[in-house]
């Protein structure tokens, strides 16, 4: 079963408006967490992280929200830019060894 | 550019091919790792390497051989895939929680 859900495959938002990406995790133990980019024929990049001790995080355009007692994770990107158009992945740091659990990715469409 | 390079970009092979694949990082980083994405599933961790050391095979078949021999070059020798190990391979370097990916090789196994 999986650690960590992102369970919108897909979402279009309007340039300038709000991006919200979503994530689920089953284990109330993790206490890191991080969101990736990816573009097509590139690897992922690390974009924005949090830690468990935190609710929020923020980085210029993007904010991440935490909320424990829900085992919820988002994104907000705002306000969205067409060059944000990727997959994104939520990430825990939950694996034996600490390694990073992925989710399975939310492909972001900023329409100009 | 992260700092992490792999080659080829891009493989097809036969099912009784051999081939490798190359990850090169200069970042310093002592952990380095392979990941596999394949489509509409979660990048899956195939193998750790921390130090030169194997520390993590996760369930990877034998026919997927990883080798460390710095902990500057990482390889995934490849022999009798088969079709559904079609995919793209990450390899990572690792620096405190934080991932470093290559661009990745695209393989396609027919």
């Amino acid at each position: 079963d999986q650690q960590v859900k992102q369970n919108s495959p897909s979402l279009s938002v309007q340039e300038g408006r709000i991006s919200i990406l979503n994530c689920d995790y089953t284990n109330s133990m993790f206490d890191y967490f991080l969101w990736y980019k990816k573009y097509p024929a590139e690897g992922p990049t690390f974009l924005i992280s949090i830690s468990s001790i935190k609710d929020k995080n923020e980085d210029g355009r993007f904010t991440v929200f935490l909320n424990k007692s829900a085992k919820h994770l988002s994104l907000h990107i705002v306000p969205s830019q067409p060059g944000d158009s990727a997959v994104y992945f939520c990430a825990v740091e939950g694996g034996s060894q600490g390694n990073l659990i992925f989710g399975k990715g939310t492909k972001l469409s900023v329409k100009p | 550019e992260t700092g992490v390079t792999q080659t080829p970009r891009h493989l097809v092979m036969g099912m009784t091919n051999k081939k490798s694949l190359k990850c090169e990082q200069h970042l310093g980083h002592n952990a380095m790792y392979w990941y596999k994405q394949s489509a509409k599933k979660p990048l899956e961790l195939m193998f750790v390497y921390n130090f030169k050391e194997q520390t993590e095979n996760n369930s990877v078949p034998s026919r997927f051989s990883p080798e460390c021999p710095n902990s500057s070059h990482l390889f995934l020798h490849l022999h009798t895939l088969q079709p559904e190990d079609s995919a793209l391979y990450l390899c990572a370097s690792r620096a405190n929680e934080k991932l470093f990916f290559g661009s990745g090789t695209q393989l396609s196994v027919l």
